[in-house]
């Protein structure tokens, strides 16, 4: 099975520029999470999806936002770029499970996309 | 609100000597999971281990074994006879148990670099 892909790997921007990540979970994950990491902060997490339905939000401003489409696949989108908002943008997918919800199946996480604003 | 530390920054030890990550999480839930996974350079977070907190028996893996206390809030890494190609990042996180819709965020400590030198 193909892992979890992110594109694009690496993106350069300049400030007040927005942009969009995109995350293609493993076949069959209808759950994908996005996390963001920095050195200082660390990871942090960002929104989850699941059946084209964000679960939860982080405590993140609403310049960052996210959707995720029929197939799965989600997309997050950061406008008005920050400084700040340079960082290792990781995304995860999950299996639902059994019960669509109630079990704990394991995230599995995509090499990143590497955003640097400038 | 959940939180987890893991005080050790940085840690060197020289290929075969045994190494233990220290992570203690703060948490209000009665039950949670608890996660280990390994960040190599490429970026891409790797899934070493979850835990459920009504399961306090240890548990070991080859040269990987973990050491889950819940009386202490504990959850120790220690890998033995370390290998080069065990340097990277890593990271202890904790998620609440989830019910159905409910979010399944992970929540991180700020990582540990480990580097084994030859």
């Amino acid at each position: 099975k193909a892992g979890v892909t992110q594109t694009p790997r690496y993106l350069i921007k300049t400030r007040g520029q927005q942009v969009t990540l995109s995350c293609s979970p493993i076949s069959g994950h209808r759950s994908v999470s996005w996390y963001q990491q920095t050195p200082g902060q660390g990871l942090q997490f960002l929104f989850e999806y699941f059946s084209e339905t964000q679960r939860n939000k982080g405590n993140f401003p609403g310049r960052f936002s996210g959707r995720q489409f029929s197939n799965s696949r989600s997309e997050m989108n950061v406008s008005t770029l920050e400084l700040g908002d340079s960082a290792l943008y990781l995304c995860a997918s999950r299996h639902p499970g059994l019960a669509g919800g109630s079990s704990y199946n394991e995230q599995f996480f995509g090499p990143g996309t590497r955003l640097t604003v400038l | 609100a959940q939180k987890v530390t893991q005080a050790q920054t940085e840690i060197s030890v020289v290929e075969k000597e045994d190494v233990t990550l220290d992570c203690v999480y703060e948490t209000r839930d009665t039950t949670y999971y608890l996660f280990w996974y390994k960040q190599p350079p490429s970026g891409e977070l790797v899934f070493l281990i979850r835990r459920n907190s009504f399961d306090e028996q240890n548990e070991i893996s080859g040269r990987y074994s973990w050491n889950f206390q819940k009386s202490t809030s504990s959850f120790n890494f220690t890998i033995t006879a370390s290998q080069v190609v065990d340097s990277a990042v890593y990271f202890c996180a904790l998620s609440p148990v989830p019910s159905s819709g409910s979010a399944r965020q992970l929540t991180f400590g700020s990582g540990t670099q480990l580097t084994v030198l030859p």
